[in-house]
């Protein structure tokens, strides 16, 4: 079945440290590519997207991303974490010929240690 | 100063009754949509306007029904609410044509709370 699929419910990682979410999709052609942050009471905000070219895209906030064809992969990044990147992430797809329609992952809840 | 504005930001009301939300965005875009967020985050659409026309209806009871006054408006009407309508509901609005180049911008989201 075509989906976007986020493997991790919640992380935990040390203020400082590195990060990395996960998201993988399974389309039969590369979907357009998004991740979207939610912090507390908000809407979301859109951290960056990839639709072809350079597989490195950077985005808002000191995040990026990596797009891996070989591993239906859009794995989202930061070296170095701040408190107030706790927040949940979500990764999105619009579907080859999906027109504007956004399908989301279930989201990765991100909590981040003094 | 707010690009999607949602209201109201809280709505708690009895099994049964009729609703609204509205929302308005001034960014200038063609289209919008409704979200509906459940208790698990889980986000799916629902509805969405171009130029006052319908072009996404995703599997959604009849009981609700979006209305575009115009474009820069998108109102959902929720009849004879249900104990499963509890969620956040998400308004937002892109520029038409490619989805690549015209990423969606959010309200910050109505809470729907059904006693």
């Amino acid at each position: 079945a075509q989906s976007v699929t986020q493997p991790d419910i919640h992380i935990t990682v040390s203020e400082g440290a590195s990060l990395e979410l996960r998201c993988n999709y399974s389309y039969g052609a590369t979907p357009y590519l998004f991740w979207y942050v939610q912090s507390p009471g908000q809407g979301l905000q859109l951290l960056l997207k990839y639709f072809s070219g350079d597989t490195l895209v950077q985005g808002i906030k000191g995040f990026e991303a990596e797009f891996k064809r070989s591993q239906s992969s859009f794995n989202l990044r930061k070296p170095s974490v701040h408190w107030s990147d706790a927040a949940e992430y979500f990764c999105a797809v619009v579907p080859p010929g999906g027109g504007n329609k956004l399908t989301f992952g279930t989201g990765t809840q991100l909590k981040v240690e003094l | 100063d707010t690009a999607v504005s949602q209201t109201p930001k809280y709505l708690v009301t009895q099994m049964g009754n009729d609703k609204s939300i509205k929302c308005e965005q001034n960014l200038g875009h063609d289209t919008m949509y409704w979200y509906k967020q459940d208790s698990k985050k889980f986000l799916k659409i629902m509805f969405s306007y171009n130029n006052k026309e319908l072009i996404i209806n995703e599997t959604v009871p009849n009981r609700f029904s979006p209305k575009s006054p115009d474009k820069a408006h998108l109102n959902l009407h929720i009849n004879s609410l249900e104990l499963g309508d509890s969620a956040v509901y998400f308004c937002a609005s892109s520029q038409a044509g490619d989805p690549r180049g015209q990423p969606q911008h959010f309200g910050d989201g109505t809470r729907l709370s059904i006693l």
